[in-house]
């Protein structure tokens, strides 16, 4: 089945620079790939998404990337703020996301005033 | 749109004790799914039902987890008997046509 490595499992930034976390996921026929953003105590909450057929998306301050052929995809924050701190995860999915997200183990991200 | 709403917040039990998580999908969201978030990881699919028939159980420990989905709207989810590895926060979401997951704020519980 489906494997999704996350990396860094922690990211410290100072406010204002440019972070990036990282995923590789395992299955060719993965087709949907969500970032998650969770808050402590918090639910998940969808940030951006991209599907295969696209290799950029991007949404004021938060893109995302993807390389089918090497089965990579990456989240870019930038101008990062305080509010930006919270943990980040990866996800991937086939059917268009109508199946089950396989998650990474997610992103520690914390933005430093 | 109302969100997807899950009860209780909170629970805490007895190892080998029973408890059941409630769940209410968005409105015509015909996808339901279950995950187990631990401490420290991303969630993991328990049970994913379309409609009121199930899609994928593979990782339900179904020695002591059950979850039925009676007439395609709301859910619930069992582990009787419970264990100490099984405390967690127990998060429901829901999807329609593949167009992105909403999760509920899930269910904590810790078995004591």
């Amino acid at each position: 089945g489906e494997n999704v490595e996350q990396h860094p499992s922690t990211l410290s930034v100072q406010e204002g620079d440019s972070a990036v976390i990282k995923c590789t996921y395992s299955d060719s026929a993965s087709n949907y790939f969500p970032w998650y953003k969770q808050e402590l105590g918090k639910r998940p909450q969808l940030i951006i998404d991209i599907r295969s057929n696209v290799g950029e998306k991007k949404d004021q301050r938060i893109a995302v990337t993807l390389n089918k052929t090497a089965k990579h995809f990456s989240l870019h924050i930038t101008e990062t703020q305080p509010e930006d701190s919270a943990v980040y995860f990866c996800a991937a999915s086939t059917q268009g996301g109508s199946e089950k997200l396989v998650f990474g183990k997610g992103t520690k991200l914390t933005v430093n005033p | 749109e109302a969100g997807v709403a899950q009860s209780p917040r909170y629970k805490i039990i007895e190892k080998r004790q029973s408890v059941a998580f409630w769940c209410n999908p968005i409105s015509g969201h015909a996808t339901l799914y279950w995950y187990q978030q631990i401490l420290g990881q991303g969630p993991k699919l328990l049970i994913q039902f379309q409609n009121n028939g199930v899609v994928d159980d593979s990782q339900l420990p179904k020695d002591r987890f059950s979850a039925e989905r009676l007439k395609g709207v709301d859910s619930t989810l069992k582990i009787q008997p419970a264990k100490l590895e099984d405390s967690a926060v127990y998060l429901c979401a829901s999807s329609f046509a593949g167009n992105g997951y909403t999760f509920g704020s899930g269910t904590r519980l810790t078995v004591v």
